[in-house]
């Protein structure tokens, strides 16, 4: 069974923020969340993970809330090259993609 | 860097069938898995192997899927006989290590997949 949950679609503006949620509301003291992507054919693509404290890389931040029952990756500049589809996993169940965000950006 | 190969790309077959697939990790990376990403889902993992050991192959149909990782290299992943509903793009990763620590995994570096269509 699916241990995190995210809204299955959504879009955003080329050039805006992209902020995707996700909710772990069983994730224990030791699971990390990861965030992947699969833009369409290819294979996913690992983004940036954290345990506790926020993350940030050149692809994306992580923001972690405080309980660790919800996370939220942010696309600062979103590209139409971001389209793909987004997943949270935390690793609590082997590496469980679920059915993830498709994130559409629009010119 | 050169990245995860996989072959064939395209794999169309017969109900009842065999099939194998072929996986070449990035060189040094301790740790292969295997995928199955059915049309419109996640992928979900199959097989993770650590070097040439079995780390966990829980979600692995064994009454009609198999794999091996001879020499700790690279993989085969078979199919026989094949159903309908294996149908499905089978993807193959590879990290530095495995899971270490209490939670943590390398960030795993996937293959472009291999599309099987099962008639």
């Amino acid at each position: 069974d699916a241990k995190t949950t995210q809204p299955p679609s959504m879009d955003c503006a080329e050039g805006r923020a992209a902020n995707l949620p996700c909710n772990h509301s069983t994730i224990s003291g030791n699971e990390y969340v990861y965030w992947y992507r699969q833009i369409h054919s290819q294979g996913p693509q690992y983004i940036i993970h954290g345990l506790k404290n926020n993350e940030t890389n050149e692809m994306a931040s992580l923001i972690i809330t405080e309980d660790r029952k919800s996370s939220t990756l942010i696309l600062p500049h979103a590209t139409l090259r971001d389209t793909a589809v987004y997943y949270c996993i935390d690793t609590g169940n082997q590496f469980y993609f679920g059915t993830g965000t498709s994130l559409t950006v629009i010119p | 860097e050169a990245g995860v190969a996989q072959s064939p790309r395209y794999k169309i077959i017969e109900k009842r069938q065999s099939v194998a697939f072929w996986c070449n990790p990035i060189s040094g990376h301790a740790t292969l898995y295997w995928y199955q990403q059915i049309l419109g889902q996640g992928p979900k993992l199959l097989i993770q192997f650590q070097n040439n050991g079995v780390v966990d192959d829980s979600q692995l149909p064994k009454d009609r899927f198999s794999a091996e990782r001879l020499k700790g290299v690279d993989s085969t992943l078979k199919i026989q006989p094949a159903k309908l509903e294996d149908s499905a793009v089978y993807l193959c990763a590879s990290s530095l290590r495995g899971p270490f620590g209490t939670g943590a995994y390398n960030e795993q570096f996937f293959g472009p997949g291999t599309r099987l269509t099962v008639l």
